[in-house]
């Protein structure tokens, strides 16, 4: 069980805008801290794609974009591409645990 | 470019020990905290351990801690992980991580990751 909760699995058809949420508590996100994102292509190593709630590192596209609020956040992707199938994980920081922690991860389907 | 390259991944008997390392690349190593966390054959991503620029600061999750320990060699610009007491829970892709200044807890750059497996 993962201490972020994120749906298993998210879809769209080419074009549409999607999100994928992901839900904490008063010790992780709730408690102030940052979360961050990143994308599994299938085979591959995570890449980072939004650190600190909302910045985007160089070289990823402006149609991800992250949100966050109260004990929950988000990652939107717009104008869905093929490419963009992939599975999704948010990670944050836990003070009761003093671990980074991981959301289950969303896979994310171009239909 | 930055390069994260692990090796030292195998198959061990429950019990065993191996030792993980990653060739780092590309960047001044010495102003970087690192990272391991590591990934179970279908299943999402896990913390491992975390160490500090220095190698002053070390932390670990419960399920590691007392087995597994992170350490680094900045003249070799290299990081490492020895895991003793090895679990066939312990089965995933390790991955090292680069931690950059712009977020204290997040990696920013990943190796490709090397297979740990621990069966009998």
């Amino acid at each position: 069980q993962s201490v972020l909760t994120q749906p298993p699995s998210v879809s769209g058809a080419p074009g549409q805008r999607v999100t994928i949420s992901c839900s904490g508590s008063s010790s992780n996100i709730g408690a102030g801290y940052d979360v961050h994102w990143y994308q599994q292509l299938p085979g591959t190593a995570p890449k980072l794609l939004i650190y600190g709630n909302n910045n985007r590192p160089s070289g990823v596209p402006d149609r991800l974009s992250g949100s966050k609020s109260g004990t929950s956040a988000s990652l939107a992707i717009t104008g869905l591409q093929a490419g963009d199938e992939a599975d999704y994980y948010c990670q944050s920081y836990d003070t009761s645990l003093g671990d980074w922690v991981f959301g289950g991860g969303t896979r994310l389907t171009v239909l | 470019q930055v390069q994260l390259v692990e090796s030292g991944g195998g198959l061990v008997n429950p019990g065993g020990s191996l030792r993980l390392s990653c060739a780092a690349s590309g960047f001044t190593f010495t102003d970087y905290h690192m990272t391991w966390i590591r990934q179970a054959p279908g299943k999402g991503l896990e913390w491992v351990s975390y160490i500090s620029s220095s190698g002053h600061t070390i932390k670990s999750p419960d399920s590691v801690k007392g087995r597994f320990t992170i350490s680094r060699d900045n003249g070799k610009n290299s990081l490492y992980l020895q895991m003793n007491s090895l679990k066939v829970e312990d089965t995933a892709v390790y991955y090292c991580a680069r931690v950059p200044a712009t977020c204290s807890r997040c990696g920013d750059h990943w190796g490709q990751g090397t297979l740990v497996t621990v069966s009998s």
